[in-house]
């Protein structure tokens, strides 16, 4: 089935790591992916990973993928203001995505 | 190079009108995506056309919605006649291959009065 969940918020303070996780339910997904959509922008592909990977590292972003408990995770390291805005995991069913319903992480100083 | 791009970028309409969403995916992308996220939902998957084919629309909601892509160039997605339930916003996403991640369009905000 389809069904992405991800916690609705998270409130970090500037300069600490900041961890959003995702749990899926369709274990075919093959591609797993985070997306950040800032206020009146569009959603921004900011990373993915493949099904048979458990970590990807990419700069300040690191995701961590459990496939057997179905469980992904987005660490942003250092994080800074401009990270403020919305975070969607998604999984990929063949060509479609299904997305979660968003973090909004908001980060104070 | 250019990105995703989608017009209107905002569209208000009274129940019972036509609206016509277009969007023009990034050059050389075969595969173009429509999704909607509608007022405190999900984002949700409209359907996919590779090149000029409908490869899947099972997303589409009702008959209401017609998505075309003639020349396998930009896309319009059609709804007539809108209903308040449509309004959302409407994402338009491509890529050059299917598996690897999809560039979204900055969206079309849809309201239906």
């Amino acid at each position: 089935g389809e069904d992405v969940e991800q916690s609705l918020f998270l409130s970090v303070r500037e300069g600490d790591s900041s961890v959003i996780n995702c749990t899926y339910t369709d274990s075919s997904s093959t591609y797993l992916y985070w997306y950040k959509q800032e206020p009146g922008a569009g959603l921004q592909l900011l990373t993915y990973i493949f099904s048979n990977m458990d970590m990807k590292q990419d700069q300040r972003l690191t995701v961590l993928l459990n496939k057997k408990d179905k469980h992904l995770s987005l660490r942003i390291a250092d994080t800074q203001t401009g990270d403020s805005a919305i975070y969607f995991c998604a999984e990929s069913i063949k060509a479609k995505l299904s997305f979660g319903a968003g973090t909004t992480v908001t980060v104070r100083a | 190079e250019a990105g995703v791009t989608q017009f209107p970028s905002h569209s208000v309409i009274e129940k019972g009108q036509t609206v016509t969403l277009r969007c023009d995916p990034i050059s050389g992308h075969d595969n173009l995506y429509w999704y909607r996220r509608v007022m405190g939902k999900e984002i949700k998957f409209l359907l996919h056309f590779v090149k000029e084919s409908k490869q899947d629309e099972s997303g589409m909601p009702n008959n209401r919605f017609l998505a075309e892509r003639t020349g396998g160039t930009y896309s319009t997605l059609k709804v007539q006649p809108a209903e308040l339930e449509d309004s959302g916003v409407y994402f338009c996403a491509s890529s050059q291959v299917v598996r690897g991640g999809q560039y979204f369009g900055p969206g079309t905000r849809l309201l239906v009065l």
